[in-house]
């Protein structure tokens, strides 16, 4: 099974500053034949479910504000958020859906300094 | 607007049964893969299990295999999981979540709200 974990465990940012959250997967999800890598971003604010916000690594979905942003390939990945706004606190999860079963990272608690 | 309405949790004993219903609108049903994930009080989430858009493919999570079964009803734009046998450890919020394909090998776009399970003598 893929092992997804995510660094730090929670993060504090001030308003309008740079939150960067890492997941790094214990083997690779990069599928070669279609050059994709099977890697989601999701965000749960509090009481809420989660929350789409990037997939294949770095496509953000339909609504997502374009200061959230992916990157990555392989086994290493970036969630970055370039200017943190105050609906943005929340609990940011990767989950890798390249091999059953498809692994959830541990989660990262974004909360605002 | 598209819809994920889950149903049917509750609170049961330890070794009880309990069916999940995901009643889906605003998009074609039968088009899109479909799982449940749960999420225990105050942790993260776990994947439980898929199944593609025909019902023909399926996957559970070791935690559950032997004891849930997800199927869905295209006809009624229903899906559903079927617990048997209950544990403690299987006391959570149960989302039902839509695929961006008709596979299970996609990100989950659409999310229903949730249907609490508790499972307690």
């Amino acid at each position: 099974d893929i092992v997804m974990t995510q660094s730090p465990d929670s993060l504090a940012v001030s308003l309008g500053e740079r939150a960067t959250i890492h997941c790094k997967s214990s083997q690779s999800v990069l599928y070669s034949s279609n050059n994709k890598n099977y890697l989601a971003w999701y965000q749960q604010r509090p009481g809420q479910p989660p929350k789409l916000l990037i997939y294949w690594a770095s496509t953000r979905e339909s609504g997502v504000p374009d200061r959230f942003s992916g990157s990555g390939s392989g086994t290493d990945f970036t969630l970055t958020i370039s200017s943190l706004q105050a609906e943005d606190v929340a609990v940011y999860y990767c989950q890798q859906y390249y091999s059953t079963p498809h692994s959830f990272g541990q989660g990262t608690k974004l909360e605002i300094k | 607007e598209v819809q994920l309405l889950e149903s049917g949790g509750g609170l049961v004993q330890p070794g009880g049964s309990l069916r999940l219903s995901c009643a889906a609108s605003g998009f074609t049903f039968s088009n899109y893969a479909m799982s449940w994930v749960r999420q225990a009080p105050g942790k993260g989430l776990e994947w439980v299990s898929p199944i593609s858009d025909s019902g023909g493919s399926t996957y559970y999570a070791d935690s559950v295999k032997g004891r849930f079964t997800i199927s869905r009803d295209n006809s009624k734009n229903t899906l559903y999981l079927q617990m048997n046998s209950l544990r403690a450890e299987d006391t959570a919020v149960y989302y039902c979540a839509k695929a961006v394909g008709g596979s299970y090998y996609h990100a989950f776009d659409i999310w229903g709200q949730g249907t609490m399970v508790t499972v307690s003598s």
